[in-house]
């Protein structure tokens, strides 16, 4: 079975810029989940969706950073407009919903703001 | 203060020796605890999930909770240095493992 897919691994943007982060959960998972990884915060949850549907939008970060579920089986994650501070690794899970399933991972997506 | 933390921040210990690894929950809605692993370049990868009371051993892996005190420690064995990551405590509500808090990590470097 594929894992989480996520692309582009690496993006570099000019301030200012948007940005769009694109994620592939592993088929038939419900849960899907958007972080953000730095050294001095760490693991920060960006948006939690079930089904679909946003369940959690975290909400520091709602005023510039907005992810959506296209599909069940796509989600994209908007930075706009992106400001050095974003710089990061975004990473994307998911997890099947039910049961006590582990979140999986994808490989995360490295952003620099310059 | 973070509701998941983890101690020490780094850790090295020589191969063939044992890796402690500790995290304490500050909420008490927080019934159900994972470890992850992330190594450079990767994604974190679930190692295990301990929800009761106990050890609970996977080969070399053995995760020990304290519900009381909300406390769960990681013990790694025979550690090799492909053990060397970041190490993630994670702690959820329901065992749906929907909506984790993360603590902040543990570096763990194994010493050839």
């Amino acid at each position: 079975d594929a894992g989480v897919t996520q692309t582009p691994r690496h993006e570099v943007a000019e301030k200012g810029q948007t940005i769009i982060l694109k994620c592939e959960p592993v088929s038939g998972h419900n849960d899907l989940f958007w972080y953000r990884q730095t050294k001095i915060q760490g693991l920060e949850l960006l948006s939690y969706f079930r089904s679909k549907s946003l369940m959690e939008d975290g909400g520091a970060f709602k005023d510039r950073f907005k992810a959506e579920m296209l599909n069940s089986s796509f989600s994209t994650l908007k930075i706009q407009p992106t400001e050095p501070k974003d710089s990061a690794v975004y990473l994307c899970a998911s997890n099947p919903g039910t049961g006590a399933y582990e979140q999986y991972f994808g490989p995360g997506t490295r952003l620099t703001v310059l | 203060q973070q509701k998941v933390q983890q101690s020490p921040e780094s850790l090295s210990v020589p191969e063939g020796g044992m890796a402690s690894l500790n995290c304490t929950s500050s909420d008490r809605n927080f019934q159900y605890f994972w470890w992850y692993r992330q190594h450079s370049g990767e994604g974190p990868k679930a190692l295990m999930s301990i929800f009761s009371d106990g050890d609970k051993k996977e080969g070399r892996f053995t995760a020990h909770l304290n519900k009381a005190s909300l406390h769960v420690s990681l013990h790694i064995r025979d550690s090799q240095p492909s053990d060397s990551a970041l190490y993630f405590c994670a702690a959820s509500d329901n065992n749906a493992g929907a909506k984790l808090t993360f603590g902040g990590g543990t570096r763990l470097t194994v010493r050839p």
